[in-house]
């Protein structure tokens, strides 16, 4: 029971335009949703968070959108730079934390 | 000096061997996890702990055994490896003290096992 679900493995976009990253949920009992951006040989580390009351959350280049009668949640990345190129992973909490399956992004200079 | 330290980094075993993953934590968190990162399946819990006495399966914890040797180590031990369970391990810490949309989770920087 895939309950965090992110359908597109890979994205690429050029340096300096946005990217859109999505996930999509089946419990709607979740309480926030996370980001997590992770680099080749390091650990996943946490971007941003979104409250389940809120519809949108935004830290600089990044905004995180809520959609909950969708179901769906999406990072925006505005403007792309090279140094975003990592795997993007949304959470939910459960007890312990669900990921999706990840999404690759790259970024082209 | 790392927050949650992981060894070792890289491993090669054979199938069949027995092999222990060890994570060790310096932030003070009581609550440990041990979850296995796919390709294409994102990352998958394996086993949690949130105190010294207390051990539960994540949602792969066949073929996987842990320990909870004090609250700052978890190890992960692989009784048979096979190859199948080659693949990214990561160690993860969160405070329930911290733990919420503000985040509590610090990983390990993994540890990448191949069973041949």
């Amino acid at each position: 029971d895939q309950q965090v679900k992110q359908n597109s493995p890979s994205l690429s976009v050029q340096e300096g335009r946005i990217s859109i990253l999505n996930c999509d949920y089946t419990n709607s009992m979740f309480d926030y949703f996370l980001w997590y951006k992770k680099y080749p040989a390091e650990g996943p580390t946490f971007l941003i968070s979104i409250s389940s009351i809120k519809d949108k959350n935004e830290d600089g280049r990044f905004t995180v959108f809520l959609n909950k009668s969708a179901k769906h949640l999406s990072l925006h990345i505005v403007p792309s730079q090279p140094g975003d190129s990592a795997v993007y992973f949304c959470a939910a909490p459960k007890g312990k934390l669900i990921f999706g399956q990840g999404t690759t992004l790259q970024v082209k200079p | 000096d790392a927050d949650v330290t992981q060894t070792p980094r890289n491993r090669i075993t054979k199938t069949g061997k027995r092999i222990m993953l060890e994570c060790s934590q310096t932030k003070g968190h009581d609550r440990m996890y041990w979850y296995r990162q796919d390709p294409g399946l994102g990352l998958r819990l394996i086993y949690y702990s949130f105190d010294v006495k207390d051990i539960n399966k994540g949602e792969i914890s066949d073929g996987y055994s842990v320990s909870r040797q004090a609250q700052a180590k978890f190890s992960l031990s692989l009784e048979s490896a096979i190859p199948n369970q080659t693949a990214l391990y990561f160690c993860a810490t969160s405070d329930q003290q911290k733990q919420g949309a503000t985040n509590g989770y610090t990983f390990g920087s993994g540890t990448r096992l191949t069973v041949v």
